[in-house]
Order: C-alpha cells, then structure tokens, then sequence
C-alpha cells in the first residue's frame, strides 16, 4: 500500500524552513527519501532503518517514528537548488529476518518550489 | 561502473511490437529494482531483484511484462505486445543491498504509437 506524503506541495522563500511528511498503514523495515528535479532521475538523499540507524546526506536530516510508521523529512535555511518534487519510498517489515524483502513503494511525491 | 547505465535513452514503437529494455547497475551492487513513471506521475515498482533471482516482481502490471537478470549484473526489462498505456519512463536502479540507498539510472523513455 501507498504510503501517504503531505503536504502535496509548498513554496517557500530562500532561507525558509519545511518539513515534509510520510506515513504508512504497514508496520515499516526502512523509510528512503529521495530528491527528483524535472527531467532527471529521483537522487537519494536518506535512509531510516527500523532500529534507529540512518545513513544519508550531512545536510539533510529526517525522524523515523517507528510506533507510528511515519517519518518527517526537515529541510533548513532552504536553498534554490532544493527545489524539486521529494519522495518518500518504504519498505515492509515483514516480522523476521526477510525485512526489507520487497522493493520501495513511494508516495506520490512533496513539490517544493524555492523563491528567492 | 560509475553509475546505472540504461539503455535506450529513448525508443519509439508501434503498438503490438516488443521491446526490450536494457540496465546495467554499479559493479557490485546486488539489489535491482525496476520503475516506471507516467508523465507528472510518481513511481510504479514492476520488479526487484537479488542476485538474480527476483523475490518481489508484485508490481509487474500484466503478463506482458517479464524481466531477467544474469549474472548478478545486467537486466532486462520486456514488455510483449506493448500498449499506449505502457508509454512512460522506465527507471532502473541499484543498491548495494536491501538496507542501502537507491542509484537511479537516467531512464528509458518508452512512446508507444
């Protein structure tokens, strides 16, 4: 099932703050976030594992409520280039040591646009 | 290689005709997924592998859609007797494993006429 992303889009001015958020229906291995800008391929950004381990980019930071299955991306002192359309993509806990053994199903995608 | 080569970039068919779509991941990386996206649209999972065998291939749309993988490399994606529905971009991409980020490729433009 879809996980559902909100809000659907938001412009903000440069050096402005958002947060963007994820949510599953599905107890959740793994939360991915990803940048796409328009005509390229999606640009992974941040991992989140059930566990609390997370791998990503310095500048990007994002939470992982496990009891909740959502996850919130923050983007800070926003910049042109972060404009884009964001992705969240999640992967099924499955109960047992096969987490994580189905591909990411994204959301339907966050378009953020910066304004100088 | 340095990054997920697709190939082609771009391919035009007739409706009722094959084609075969071409990805070839980061050397060692032994997760593959594939993707599509329709225009303004998010992403449709088809297909994921690991090594080559294909534990999750849920997102295939119909039996018109097949995929391979050899050698733990490179894949193919085949949709047979292709629709005008099937236009989209095809995006592969690859991971070192189930708990690692997603390389994408740049995509196969798929147009069916």
């Amino acid at each position: 099932q879809q996980p559902v992303q909100s809000p659907q889009a938001v412009i903000l001015r440069e050096g402005e703050d958002a947060v963007i958020n994820c949510s599953s229906s599905k107890a959740l291995y793994s939360v991915h976030w990803y940048r796409q800008k328009h005509g390229e391929a999606p640009v992974f950004l941040m991992i989140l594992l059930k566990g609390g381990e997370q791998k990503g980019h310095e500048k990007i930071s994002a939470s992982f409520n496990e009891k909740k299955q959502q996850s919130s991306l923050y983007l800070t002192a926003s910049q042109l280039s972060y404009s884009g359309t964001y992705f969240c993509g999640t992967q099924t806990d499955f109960g047992y040591s096969g987490g994580g053994a189905d591909g990411l199903t994204f959301g339907k995608g966050t378009h953020l646009i910066i304004q100088p | 290689g340095a990054g997920v080569s697709q190939s082609p970039s771009n391919k035009v068919t007739e409706k009722g005709k094959d084609v075969e779509l071409r990805c070839d991941p980061i050397s060692g990386h032994t997760a593959l997924y594939w993707y599509r996206q329709s225009l303004g649209q998010g992403l449709e999972f088809l297909i994921y592998f690991q090594g080559n065998s294909a534990p999750d291939k849920s997102g295939l749309p119909s039996d018109r859609f097949s995929a391979e993988r050899t050698g733990g490399s490179v894949s193919t994606l085949t949709i047979q007797r292709t629709q005008q529905e099937d236009s989209a971009v095809y995006l592969c991409a690859s991971s070192r494993d189930r708990a690692d980020g997603y390389t994408f490729g740049s995509g196969t433009r798929l147009t069916v006429v």
